[in-house]
């Protein structure tokens, strides 16, 4: 089944400590995207990529990195310097970046404590 | 600015009773609007595409439409497995993001 495949759902990490979230398609697609969403807030852009070995920041990048070496796989990290990680993290793909839906992953729930 | 506004928050309706979601957008230059339904704890499921003023959509008891300013998501004879918040997104001319709103919250009563 071809699809977006988030891991791990659930995730707890102690505060300061670096977490990378994994996100894998195998649609194709050649965008890809990171969304954060907090209760009573809009999904929020945290990094985009249209192609292989290459990403922009949206518009919430700080704390967070990523990186796009392959067209299938696009880990977030959320590095200890962003300053309120717990959070629902949500992955999407599209086949192109423009005029095309954006598939989601099923999340992960970041829990910092 | 790029700016989506979804309404209500909140909807609750009784199993039958039809109604309307609203989604208000202002873009520089629309290249598309998008709407999703997520489930509690799950990612968000695509639902319709609409690319200018005057489309429609179907699917089931799901009908999308789309103006110059707003598009309305039609909810027609709800049932209980149609309860979801309904995400409305855009895509404008001007980047390659999309803009979502922060959607409205049905329950549907049996």
């Amino acid at each position: 089944d071809g699809g977006i495949t988030q891991s791990p759902k659930y995730l707890f990490r102690k505060e300061g400590q670096n977490v990378t979230l994994s996100c894998e398609q195998n649609l194709n697609h050649d965008a890809m995207y990171w969304y954060r969403q907090d209760p009573g807030q809009g999904l929020r852009l945290i990094y985009y990529s249209q192609i292989v070995n290459d990403f922009q920041k949206g518009d919430i990048a700080e704390g967070y990195s990523v990186s796009r070496e392959k067209k299938e796989s696009f880990p977030l990290t959320v590095t200890s310097a962003q300053k309120n990680p717990t959070a629902f993290y949500l992955c999407a793909s599209s086949f192109r970046a423009l005029n095309t839906e954006a598939f989601f992953g099923q999340g992960t729930r970041l829990t910092v404590v | 600015e790029d700016q989506v506004t979804q309404s209500p928050e909140a909807l609750r309706l009784q199993e039958g009773e039809s109604s309307s979601l609203n989604c208000s957008y202002t873009v520089s230059g629309l290249r598309g609007l998008f709407w999703y339904r997520q489930d509690p704890g799950k990612g968000p499921e695509f639902l319709f595409t609409l690319y200018s003023a005057g489309e429609e959509k179907e699917k089931e008891r799901l009908k999308a439409t789309l103006t110059k300013k707003e598009s309305f998501l039609h909810i027609t004879a709800p049932k209980p497995e149609d309860s979801a918040t309904y995400l409305c997104a855009v895509q404008s001319n001007t980047g390659n993001q999309f803009y979502f709103g922060t959607g409205t919250s049905l329950t549907v009563i049996p």
